[in-house]
């Protein structure tokens, strides 16, 4: 299956800007997601197809996607931005398969 | 509006069959793109997707987990069904259904999620 790398933990002061890396081979040569889990809550997608936000997702939240890593950045972060955040990709050559990167932990200081 | 919602037993003894229901609405199974997946995650550690069942009832599965896991739909009752077979305590986790579509496979709406522990 296709390997997701992601950092365990990224911190952050309010006010300023987090980046989330998510290595792959050749990532990007194929379509990434990104979700946002709050502790005991169920994921949000809050970015998809590299760089497009859901309805309701501030624009603060974009999305970036080239060679051998994606990244999601936040701007201007927030106490409540405070999450695990997770990557995700499908890949249908040779196998349909779906992969999850490991997950970031964004501690805002 | 789309909801999905899991049912199913919170607790499973080791080597059990687990069988977990994936209830929907606001959108039909059957509609052109449209799939629902189970992805589970155990206590502390990363999503992990399972298995996959889509508008034409094709069928995918997690390669490590394939010979373990069986899904299926009934579209009349607008459910997606889960089994997972020889339950091992590393099988302990919370399991969500999500809705995604073949357009780009991301998982657009999620359920709450449940719980279920391996423990004899």
């Amino acid at each position: 299956s296709y390997v997701l790398t992601q950092p365990p933990s990224v911190s952050v002061a309010p006010g300023q800007t987090a980046r989330i890396p998510c290595g792959g081979a050749n990532i990007g040569t194929k379509t990434v997601h990104w979700y946002q889990q709050k502790s005991g809550q169920a994921p949000v997608l809050v970015v998809y197809e590299d760089n497009e936000r859901p309805s309701g997702i501030p624009e603060r939240f974009s999305g970036s996607n080239s060679g051998h890593t994606a990244t999601l950045t936040i701007n201007r972060v927030e106490a409540g931005d405070e999450a695990d955040y997770y990557c995700q990709v499908w890949e249908s050559d040779p196998d349909s398969d779906l992969s999850f990167g490991g997950g970031t932990k964004l501690t805002v200081l | 509006q789309v909801t999905l919602r899991e049912s199913g037993p919170a607790q499973v003894q080791p080597t059990q069959t687990l069988t977990l229901t994936c209830t929907f609405s606001g959108f039909s199974l059957t509609a052109n793109g449209m799939c629902v997946a189970w992805v589970r995650q155990p206590p502390g550690k990363a999503l992990e997707w399972l298995a996959l069942i889509d508008w034409e009832d094709d069928k995918f599965y997690r390669t490590s987990l394939r010979t373990r896991l069986s899904i299926s739909r009934d579209t009349s009752k607008n459910e997606v069904v889960l089994t997972m077979t020889d339950m091992d305590s590393a099988d302990t986790g919370t399991y969500y259904c999500a809705r995604t579509r073949q357009a780009d496979y991301a998982f657009e709406y999620w359920g709450q999620g449940a719980l279920v522990t391996v423990s004899s």
